[in-house]
């Protein structure tokens, strides 16, 4: 059962444009959701990441937007670059029990072209 | 500092051997998680380490997979008897408790 469904599963977006993922997820139990961007060869680093109490949370280019009621949630990189050429996951972490496990999407693997 | 490090960066075995990946956390880090991370699929969990708590390994997808963490630091994943269906690359987080999680580079396995 796959509780974290992640699309587009590729995109190419012109340089200076918007970049957008989307996930969606089943558990209402998830109160921790985070985005992982991660370069070839290298193991995923935390881009950003928003608790269910604010439906949107913004760093320089990266937005995460949340709709709690829908259960979805979605990464916008504003002014996309050739650098933010890479595969991105969504996450979400149920912190019941201090059980810290994230639970995944299958990525997006992001290509920016100029 | 030093982030996580994990040996080997590639390991190309036969079907059948038993396979020892690495992991060294960031110091001082409490808990430590492994994950598997297939071709065009997300990461998959595969266990979990907290302090002296017991492991969650609730991810372990049959019985040859095995870790455990000695000291409350470094961490080994085993795989016995390996498949060419475990072919994959093996992430190594750690993290200080109720934090954010830094990865390793991961070891990327071949089951020939």
């Amino acid at each position: 059962q796959q509780q974290v469904k992640q699309s587009p599963q590729s995109l190419i977006v012109q340089k200076g444009g918007i970049s957008i993922i989307n996930c969606a997820y089943e558990n209402t139990a998830f109160d921790y959701f985070p985005w992982y961007q991660q370069f070839p060869g290298k193991g995923p680093a935390l881009l950003i990441a928003i608790r269910p109490d604010v439906s949107e949370k913004k760093e320089g280019r990266f937005t995460i937007s949340f709709n709690k009621s829908a259960k979805q949630f979605s990464l916008h990189i504003m002014d996309s670059q050739p650098g933010d050429s890479a595969t991105y996951f969504c996450a979400a972490k149920a912190s019941n029990f201090g059980n810290e496990k994230l639970t995944f999407g299958t990525g997006t693997r992001l290509t920016i072209i100029p | 500092g030093a982030g996580v490090s994990q040996s080997p960066s590639n390991k190309v075995t036969e079907k059948g051997k038993d396979v020892e990946l690495r992991c060294d956390p960031i110091s001082g880090h409490t808990a430590l998680y492994w994950y598997r991370q297939s071709l065009g699929q997300g990461l998959e969990f595969l266990i979990y380490f907290q302090g002296n708590s017991a492991p969650d390994k609730s991810g372990l997808p049959s019985d040859r997979f095995s870790a455990e963490r000695t000291g409350g630091s470094v961490s080994t994943l085993t795989i016995q008897r390996t498949q060419q269906e475990d072919s994959a690359v093996y992430l190594c987080a750690s993290s200080p408790q109720l934090a954010e999680q830094f990865f390793g580079p991961g070891t990327r396995l071949t089951v020939l």
